[in-house]
């Protein structure tokens, strides 16, 4: 049971290039989210899942795009990178309703768009 | 929709002092969440808290939650270096984004000899 995986670990990419983060969990969860997080701003969604096939924005969507073929998987794509998706994002899974409680992370992925 | 408010955003502490972290939440929630992260590392999962009064504790870390106020506390008892870190509050987000946590801004620990 590896739980949330998160790769690459540290990217960084020239201005206009596109990239995915990929992201897979292996606990069956139904909910899957992206968060970025920057100095000072606490954790931001940008997009989540409530299951293979359904995806929505959160707060910070756009310039990134979002799809959620399987259960396990749910990668993030930046279309064209600018420089103000310098973060670090992180990948989360939870489990509701089921009577699970917890909120598992990827171990992150430190971006830099130059 | 739901805003989480943390305070302090800073905190200094000496060793063997105690304080309390609030994070205050907006809407109706039963899940509230606290996280440590050390820098460059994930969030660690500190409590889960799920109900009216619930109070958990772990070393010298206790953590309440209040739904009717929406007020959740972290209490530190006789702070060390080892707690230094940046500490998160969490709320299950039952509205718009269900089942997403939203984050307050986080609580910068420094705890000094």
């Amino acid at each position: 049971n590896a739980g949330v995986t998160q790769t690459p670990k540290f990217q960084v990419l020239k201005t206009g290039q596109s990239m995915t983060l990929q992201c897979a969990q292996d606990m069956n969860h139904e909910y899957m989210s992206w968060y970025r997080q920057d100095p000072g701003m606490g954790l931001r969604l940008i997009h989540y899942s409530v299951g293979a096939g359904i995806t929505d924005q959160g707060e910070v969507p756009n310039g990134y795009n979002v799809s959620r073929s399987t259960t396990e998987d749910f990668p993030l794509r930046l279309l064209s990178a600018a420089p103000s998706q310098t973060s670090v994002y992180f990948c989360a899974s939870t489990a509701v309703g089921t009577g699970s409680t917890e909120a598992f992370f990827g171990q992150g992925t430190r971006l830099t768009v130059v | 929709e739901l805003k989480v408010e943390q305070n302090p955003l800073f905190l200094s502490m000496q060793e063997g002092k105690n304080y309390t972290i609030y994070c205050n939440y907006s809407t109706t929630s039963d899940r509230l969440y606290w996280y440590r992260q050390d820098p460059g590392k994930s969030l660690e999962s500190l409590f889960v808290l799920l109900s009216n009064g619930a109070v958990k504790q772990e070393g010298r870390l206790m953590a309440s939650l209040d739904t009717k106020a929406r007020l959740s506390t972290l209490h530190i008892t006789a702070a060390v270096h080892d707690l230094s870190a940046t500490y998160f509050c969490a709320v299950m987000n039952y509205g718009g984004s269900q089942g997403n946590l939203i984050f307050g801004k986080g609580t910068k620990l420094s705890v000094k000899p």
